[in-house]
């Protein structure tokens, strides 16, 4: 069965201790691999698509990162304004049709000043 | 403003009374999803659509019904709701441009319903 697989669950650092989110997923193939950031209350925000193994994208803080089998979502010196959820997301490639979306439960970050 | 919205925010209702939840986004895009999110379950896809008339089940369809008769708008049905349907969710397009259809995908704000 495809799956996605986040840890730690719940992740508290202190503003400028780097660290990094772990994604695991086991698909067929991957069509795209998705991050997104989650703030109480509301949607969930977009912030990277990766869809290849050594594929990178940055942005500010964070840095995403693909391999065959997982994904890391890294988090350089970060601020408290970066706590929140952190979701990730994958879509099987499957015989080039469009095909469902499957998330992982999400790491909770908190930032402490 | 680019954006997805959702009606009502917030809903409470009874075992089996028929009720809808619009979505609209203005943006354009191809590509629409519906998510129920729940403590420990995450985000499940409920349907997606890939266009006009052009619609899909997601992991956990049963119970509910949608309907893609314009581009922009996207309402979920549920004919008859039941308890273990009470929960946040959340409406989301995507252009579908890249490999990928659900490429910058947007979320709506989310619909909290509870059913009693």
């Amino acid at each position: 069965e495809d799956q996605v697989t986040q840890s730690p669950e719940a992740l508290r650092l202190q503003e400028g201790e780097s660290s990094s989110l772990n994604c695991s997923y086991t698909v067929s193939g991957l069509r795209g691999l998705f991050w997104y950031r989650q703030d109480p209350g509301k949607g969930p925000e977009f912030l990277f698509t990766l869809y290849s193994a050594g594929e990178e994208k940055e942005k500010e803080r964070l840095k995403a990162t693909l391999t065959k089998k997982e994904s890391f979502l890294h988090i350089t010196a970060p601020k408290p304004e970066d706590s929140a959820t952190y979701l990730c997301a994958v879509q099987e490639n499957y015989g080039g049709a469009t095909n469902k979306l499957i998330f992982g439960t999400g790491t909770l970050l908190a930032v402490q000043p | 403003e680019a954006q997805v919205t959702q009606n009502p925010r917030y809903l409470i209702t009874v075992t089996g009374k028929k009720l809808t939840v619009t979505c609209s986004q203005n943006m354009n895009h191809e590509y629409m999803s519906w998510y129920r999110q729940d403590p420990g379950l995450g985000l499940r896809q409920i349907y997606y659509s890939m266009n006009v008339e052009v619609t899909d089940k997601g992991d956990v369809p049963e119970g509910y019904k949608v309907s893609r008769k314009e581009k922009r708008n996207f309402p979920l049905i549920l004919e008859s709701p039941s308890p273990n349907q009470t929960s946040l969710y959340f409406c989301a397009s995507s252009s579908g441009a890249g490999p990928s259809s659900y490429n910058e995908q947007f979320f709506g704000p989310g619909t909290r319903l509870t059913v009693l």
